[in-house]
Protein backbone atom coordinates (compact mmCIF):
# COMPACT_ATOMS: atom_id res chain seq x y z
CA UNK A 1 0.00 0.00 0.00
CA UNK A 2 1.89 3.56 -0.82
CA UNK A 3 2.17 5.99 1.98
CA UNK A 4 1.48 9.64 1.60
CA UNK A 5 3.00 11.12 -0.91
CA UNK A 6 3.51 15.08 -0.63
CA UNK A 7 5.45 17.72 -2.92
CA UNK A 8 7.70 19.70 -3.07
CA UNK A 9 9.97 18.06 -0.30
CA UNK A 10 12.18 21.56 0.05
CA UNK A 11 11.10 25.39 -0.62
CA UNK A 12 12.97 28.48 0.10
CA UNK A 13 10.75 31.91 -1.13
CA UNK A 14 11.31 35.31 -0.22
CA UNK A 15 8.94 37.03 2.20
CA UNK A 16 5.78 38.32 1.05
CA UNK A 17 5.69 35.54 -1.48
CA UNK A 18 3.15 33.13 -1.94
CA UNK A 19 3.77 29.07 -1.96
CA UNK A 20 1.46 26.01 -2.70
CA UNK A 21 1.95 22.69 -1.35
CA UNK A 22 0.51 19.16 -2.14
CA UNK A 23 -0.61 15.87 -0.63
CA UNK A 24 -1.99 12.59 -1.95
CA UNK A 25 -3.20 10.62 1.42
CA UNK A 26 -3.81 7.05 1.07
CA UNK A 27 -6.33 5.57 -1.12
CA UNK A 28 -9.32 5.13 0.44
CA UNK A 29 -8.30 7.58 3.46
CA UNK A 30 -11.71 9.31 4.21
CA UNK A 31 -9.80 12.24 6.69
CA UNK A 32 -6.79 14.41 5.66
CA UNK A 33 -4.83 16.44 7.97
CA UNK A 34 -2.07 19.82 7.44
CA UNK A 35 0.12 20.17 10.20
CA UNK A 36 2.60 22.40 11.14
CA UNK A 37 5.90 22.05 12.57
CA UNK A 38 7.98 24.33 14.25
CA UNK A 39 11.77 23.35 14.72
CA UNK A 40 11.90 21.41 17.99
CA UNK A 41 8.29 21.91 18.59
CA UNK A 42 5.76 18.81 17.83
CA UNK A 43 3.45 18.90 14.73
CA UNK A 44 0.62 21.45 15.24
CA UNK A 45 -3.04 20.78 13.53
CA UNK A 46 -4.26 23.69 11.21
CA UNK A 47 -6.64 21.67 9.24
CA UNK A 48 -8.71 18.95 8.97
CA UNK A 49 -10.99 16.91 6.04
CA UNK A 50 -13.42 14.65 6.45
CA UNK A 51 -14.02 13.46 2.69
CA UNK A 52 -14.17 17.16 0.16
CA UNK A 53 -15.18 19.06 3.35
CA UNK A 54 -13.46 20.87 6.66
CA UNK A 55 -14.09 19.70 10.06
CA UNK A 56 -11.96 21.76 12.09
CA UNK A 57 -10.00 24.93 10.85
CA UNK A 58 -10.05 26.67 14.25
CA UNK A 59 -5.86 26.42 14.45
CA UNK A 60 -5.56 28.25 10.61
CA UNK A 61 -4.31 31.47 10.21
CA UNK A 62 -6.84 32.23 7.79
CA UNK A 63 -6.00 35.54 6.63
CA UNK A 64 -3.14 34.23 4.82
CA UNK A 65 -3.29 30.37 4.40
CA UNK A 66 -5.99 28.45 2.73
CA UNK A 67 -6.47 24.90 2.33
CA UNK A 68 -8.42 22.36 -0.27
CA UNK A 69 -9.40 18.83 -1.00
CA UNK A 70 -10.87 19.01 -4.14
CA UNK A 71 -13.14 15.58 -5.28
CA UNK A 72 -12.53 14.51 -1.58
CA UNK A 73 -8.40 12.92 -2.36
CA UNK A 74 -5.68 15.57 -3.21
CA UNK A 75 -5.31 18.02 -1.42
CA UNK A 76 -2.94 21.74 -1.28
CA UNK A 77 -2.34 24.05 1.43
CA UNK A 78 -1.15 27.75 0.01
CA UNK A 79 0.53 30.30 2.00
CA UNK A 80 0.05 33.82 0.38
CA UNK A 81 1.74 36.06 1.67
CA UNK A 82 4.58 34.28 3.75
CA UNK A 83 6.20 35.69 6.62
CA UNK A 84 9.20 34.36 8.46
CA UNK A 85 7.67 32.83 11.08
CA UNK A 86 6.38 30.80 8.64
CA UNK A 87 9.21 29.05 8.49
CA UNK A 88 8.75 24.97 9.20
CA UNK A 89 8.36 21.73 7.70
CA UNK A 90 4.52 21.10 6.79
CA UNK A 91 3.03 17.59 7.20
CA UNK A 92 0.05 15.95 5.39
CA UNK A 93 -1.79 12.99 7.43
CA UNK A 94 -4.63 10.97 6.60
CA UNK A 95 -6.51 8.40 8.45
CA UNK A 96 -9.05 5.74 7.50
CA UNK A 97 -11.93 8.17 9.56
CA UNK A 98 -11.95 9.82 12.31
CA UNK A 99 -10.59 8.97 15.39
CA UNK A 100 -8.03 6.00 14.17
CA UNK A 101 -4.49 6.41 13.59
CA UNK A 102 -3.00 8.88 11.73
CA UNK A 103 0.05 7.92 8.91
CA UNK A 104 1.91 10.70 7.62
CA UNK A 105 3.74 12.00 4.50
CA UNK A 106 7.22 13.16 4.36
CA UNK A 107 6.41 16.43 4.61
CA UNK A 108 7.80 19.78 2.93
CA UNK A 109 10.37 21.94 4.28
CA UNK A 110 9.64 25.81 4.04
CA UNK A 111 12.18 28.25 4.89
CA UNK A 112 11.09 32.20 4.19
CA UNK A 113 13.58 34.53 3.86
CA UNK B 1 -0.87 26.10 27.79
CA UNK B 2 1.09 22.11 26.91
CA UNK B 3 -1.78 19.72 27.10
CA UNK B 4 0.70 17.25 26.55
CA UNK B 5 4.04 17.17 28.00
CA UNK B 6 7.22 15.07 27.33
CA UNK B 7 9.60 16.90 29.86
CA UNK B 8 12.98 14.74 28.66
CA UNK B 9 14.56 15.64 25.74
CA UNK B 10 16.76 13.60 25.76
CA UNK B 11 17.82 9.99 26.54
CA UNK B 12 20.41 7.76 25.95
CA UNK B 13 20.14 3.98 26.50
CA UNK B 14 22.65 0.92 25.80
CA UNK B 15 21.93 -1.64 23.40
CA UNK B 16 19.64 -4.52 24.73
CA UNK B 17 18.77 -2.42 27.73
CA UNK B 18 14.90 -1.09 28.06
CA UNK B 19 14.12 2.49 27.02
CA UNK B 20 11.66 4.22 28.76
CA UNK B 21 9.78 7.47 27.24
CA UNK B 22 7.28 9.46 29.08
CA UNK B 23 4.54 11.58 28.64
CA UNK B 24 2.28 13.71 30.95
CA UNK B 25 -1.26 15.30 29.87
CA UNK B 26 -3.92 17.78 31.62
CA UNK B 27 -6.62 17.62 29.82
CA UNK B 28 -9.19 14.53 31.36
CA UNK B 29 -11.18 14.73 28.12
CA UNK B 30 -8.01 13.50 26.01
CA UNK B 31 -9.54 9.27 25.60
CA UNK B 32 -6.90 8.10 23.01
CA UNK B 33 -3.36 8.12 23.25
CA UNK B 34 -0.51 7.59 20.42
CA UNK B 35 3.26 6.91 20.10
CA UNK B 36 4.85 8.17 17.01
CA UNK B 37 8.84 7.49 15.82
CA UNK B 38 10.59 10.22 14.00
CA UNK B 39 13.58 9.78 11.69
CA UNK B 40 15.52 13.24 10.25
CA UNK B 41 13.83 14.16 6.88
CA UNK B 42 10.73 11.98 7.60
CA UNK B 43 7.50 12.38 8.99
CA UNK B 44 6.33 10.54 11.72
CA UNK B 45 6.06 6.89 12.08
CA UNK B 46 2.04 5.67 14.28
CA UNK B 47 3.83 3.41 16.66
CA UNK B 48 1.28 2.16 19.00
CA UNK B 49 -1.58 3.25 20.63
CA UNK B 50 -3.57 3.31 23.43
CA UNK B 51 -7.42 4.01 24.25
CA UNK B 52 -8.66 4.79 27.82
CA UNK B 53 -10.18 1.88 28.52
CA UNK B 54 -7.18 0.01 28.50
CA UNK B 55 -4.15 0.29 30.98
CA UNK B 56 -1.22 -1.34 28.73
CA UNK B 57 -0.90 -1.93 25.09
CA UNK B 58 1.66 -4.31 23.79
CA UNK B 59 3.51 -4.67 20.32
CA UNK B 60 6.20 -6.67 20.04
CA UNK B 61 9.35 -5.18 21.40
CA UNK B 62 6.62 -2.17 22.15
CA UNK B 63 4.62 -1.56 25.40
CA UNK B 64 2.85 1.63 26.28
CA UNK B 65 0.92 1.84 29.71
CA UNK B 66 -1.38 4.27 30.60
CA UNK B 67 -2.11 5.61 34.19
CA UNK B 68 -5.27 7.54 34.15
CA UNK B 69 -5.14 8.73 37.60
CA UNK B 70 -1.72 10.41 37.19
CA UNK B 71 -2.81 11.31 33.33
CA UNK B 72 0.79 9.68 32.50
CA UNK B 73 1.65 7.35 29.77
CA UNK B 74 5.06 5.48 29.16
CA UNK B 75 6.54 3.55 25.97
CA UNK B 76 8.76 1.10 27.42
CA UNK B 77 11.04 -0.86 24.16
CA UNK B 78 12.68 -4.04 25.08
CA UNK B 79 15.27 -4.78 24.07
CA UNK B 80 16.71 -1.83 22.98
CA UNK B 81 18.27 -1.54 19.44
CA UNK B 82 20.55 1.18 17.39
CA UNK B 83 17.77 0.88 14.97
CA UNK B 84 15.68 2.32 17.75
CA UNK B 85 17.55 5.55 17.79
CA UNK B 86 14.69 8.44 16.90
CA UNK B 87 12.85 11.51 18.09
CA UNK B 88 9.53 9.82 19.83
CA UNK B 89 6.13 12.24 20.20
CA UNK B 90 3.69 11.30 22.60
CA UNK B 91 0.00 12.26 20.90
CA UNK B 92 -3.50 12.73 22.68
CA UNK B 93 -6.74 13.00 21.54
CA UNK B 94 -10.77 13.29 22.13
CA UNK B 95 -13.09 10.56 20.29
CA UNK B 96 -15.70 13.18 20.95
CA UNK B 97 -16.63 16.68 18.97
CA UNK B 98 -12.42 17.33 18.68
CA UNK B 99 -12.72 13.73 16.88
CA UNK B 100 -9.53 13.51 14.81
CA UNK B 101 -7.55 16.69 16.36
CA UNK B 102 -4.54 15.37 17.74
CA UNK B 103 -1.89 16.93 20.22
CA UNK B 104 1.48 16.44 20.37
CA UNK B 105 4.23 16.77 22.69
CA UNK B 106 7.59 18.08 22.14
CA UNK B 107 9.26 14.58 21.36
CA UNK B 108 12.40 12.87 23.25
CA UNK B 109 15.27 11.69 21.32
CA UNK B 110 16.36 8.32 21.97
CA UNK B 111 19.83 7.61 21.30
CA UNK B 112 21.06 3.82 21.62
CA UNK B 113 24.55 3.26 21.82
CA UNK B 114 26.00 -0.21 19.99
Amino acid sequence: EAGVAQSPRYKIIEKRQSVAFWCNPISGHATLYWYQQILGQGPKLLIQFQNNGVVDDSQLPKDRFSAERLKGVDSTLKIQPAKLEDSAVYLCASSRNRGYEQYFGPGTRLTVT
Amino acid sequence: DQQVKQNSPSLSVQEGRISILNCDYTNSMFDYFLWYKKYPAEGPTFLISISSIKDKNEDGRFTVFLNKSAKHLSLHIVPSQPGDSAVYFCAAGEQGGSQGNLIFGKGTKLSVKP
